[in-house]
């Protein structure tokens, strides 16, 4: 199964703070990766598909980029509402996500 | 709207079965298969498999075979996943997830969580 490996496991920021998340896989994905976003008591939303096309409906300070092993996802500027745990999800084969990442407040 | 109405929680003894709904709207359930992702307590998501609602076929993620069984009513456009002899470990949150075309997970339910407990 292909693993992915999300950097750092949590992070603090503060709100305006320009905030890169990244998600390495263990063998080459192409571009076959999403992001998800989840607070606390809540299902994950799909932020981010086919590593950078942005979901409807998500603001454009969330970007992703990346191809073959190495991901990033970028926000911009930090909102209060974007304080909650990202994964990362491969299906180039049978899915798997990365282990998140918690983002706290500074 | 296209929403994925799971059933409420459970509790049950070790032993037991549970079986948990996912109920779909605002879409025609057969075009999209569905997935199942569980999440343990304080931990991160894990894709349990999926079903093809068209056909009713199933695949199961390495360590879910056996006890889990995927199921389909699609004369009520609803996802079934059955947990047989449950276990402590089998307590988490389980969500069902409409499949993209893309391949990523577009509409999730709500998650039932089901605690086991003796």
């Amino acid at each position: 199964a292909i693993q992915l490996t999300q950097s750092p496991s949590s992070l603090s920021a503060s709100v305006g703070d320009r905030v890169t998340l990244t998600c390495r896989a263990s063998q080459g994905i192409s571009s076959a990766l999403a992001w998800y976003q989840q607070k606390p008591g809540k299902a994950p939303k799909l932020l981010i598909y086919d590593a950078s096309s942005l979901e409807s409906g998500v603001p454009s300070r969330f970007s992703g980029s990346g191809s073959g092993t190495d991901f990033t996802l970028t926000i911009s500027s930090l909102q209060p509402e974007d304080f909650a745990t990202y994964y990362c999800q491969q299906f180039n084969s049978y899915p798997t996500f990365g282990g998140g990442t918690k983002v706290e407040i500074k | 709207q296209v929403q994925l109405v799971q059933s409420g929680s459970e509790l049950k003894k070790p032993g037991a079965s549970v079986k948990v709904s996912c109920k779909a709207s605002g879409y025609t359930f057969t075009t999209y298969a569905m997935n199942w992702v569980r999440q343990a307590p304080g931990q991160g998501l894990e894709w349990m498999g999926w079903i093809n609602t068209n056909t009713g076929n199933p695949t199961y993620a390495q360590g879910f075979t056996g006890r889990f069984v995927f199921s389909l009513d699609t004369s009520v456009s609803t996802a079934y996943l059955q947990i047989s002899s449950l276990k402590a470990e089998d307590t988490a949150l389980y969500y069902c997830a409409r499949d993209s075309p893309g391949g990523t997970f577009d509409i999730w339910g709500q998650g039932t969580m089901v605690t086991v407990s003796s």
